[in-house]
């Protein structure tokens, strides 16, 4: 069956411009999370979404950052006025559920660069 | 605060055993998990210890303890293929962050 997708793949774009990206979970799973990866580092936790509502955004490193998943499957991560520093992988992961552990499927990632 | 500790490199060659160290410094989690990624690859999920002691899975198992806040990834049987990095990971209690080690970066010679 399909896996996670996100898109863009690739996002380049400017100091203080606006970005949105997007995330496709499996179908069925009810918990998504957002990561963003530096080089060499492991994924950070961002924000934790539990059906419709964030349940856990104590990850988000500052209010420039916001993420909705209106209908409980897409979600969008949305970042204003960029920075050169949110440079990143940023990747999205789905599972059945967010209790204990569930086994989490990551996309493929969205690389944005802020130039 | 939270942490985990991984080696940043290990190198071994084809058909060896390697154990991949994680210790960590965090309370109240649900387990440890491992994930393995592959250079411009998504991670993809290994093993879980949910229980102290060891869980197998084909050519790889995964162990815990947490008297000793420790666990660690045995790759038996390497393959090129295995090179890639390795990460360690807990869920805590009380909520839904997953915390990652950075990371250990397996290189696999012939």
């Amino acid at each position: 069956g399909a896996g996670v997708s996100q898109t863009p793949s690739n996002k380049v774009t400017e100091k203080g411009k606006y970005v949105e990206l997007r995330c496709d979970p499996i179908s069925g799973h009810t918990a998504l999370y957002w990561y963003r990866q530096s080089l060499g580092q492991g994924p950070e936790f961002l924000i934790y979404f539990q059906g419709t509502g964030a349940a856990d955004d104590s990850g988000l490193p500052n209010d420039r950052f916001f993420a909705v998943r209106p209908e409980g499957s897409v979600s969008t991560l949305k970042i204003q006025r960029t920075e050169r520093g949110d440079s990143a992988v940023y990747l999205c992961a789905s599972s059945i559920t967010g209790t204990s552990h569930n086994e989490q499927f990551f996309g493929p990632g969205t690389r944005l660069t802020v130039l | 605060g939270q942490s985990l500790e991984q080696p940043s490199e290990v190198t071994a060659v084809e058909g060896a055993i390697v154990q991949i160290n994680c210790t960590y410094q965090t309370s109240g989690f649900y387990g440890l998990s491992w994930y393995q990624q592959h250079d411009g690859g998504a991670p993809t999920f290994l093993s879980y210890n949910a229980l102290d002691g060891l869980e197998e899975t084909g050519r790889f198992s995964s162990f815990l303890s947490r008297s000793d806040s420790y666990g660690y990834l045995l790759l038996q049987e390497l393959q090129m293929k295995d090179s890639a990095s390795y990460f360690c990971a807990v869920k805590r209690t009380g909520g839904f962050k997953t915390i990652f080690g950075a990371g250990t970066r397996l290189f696999v010679k012939a």
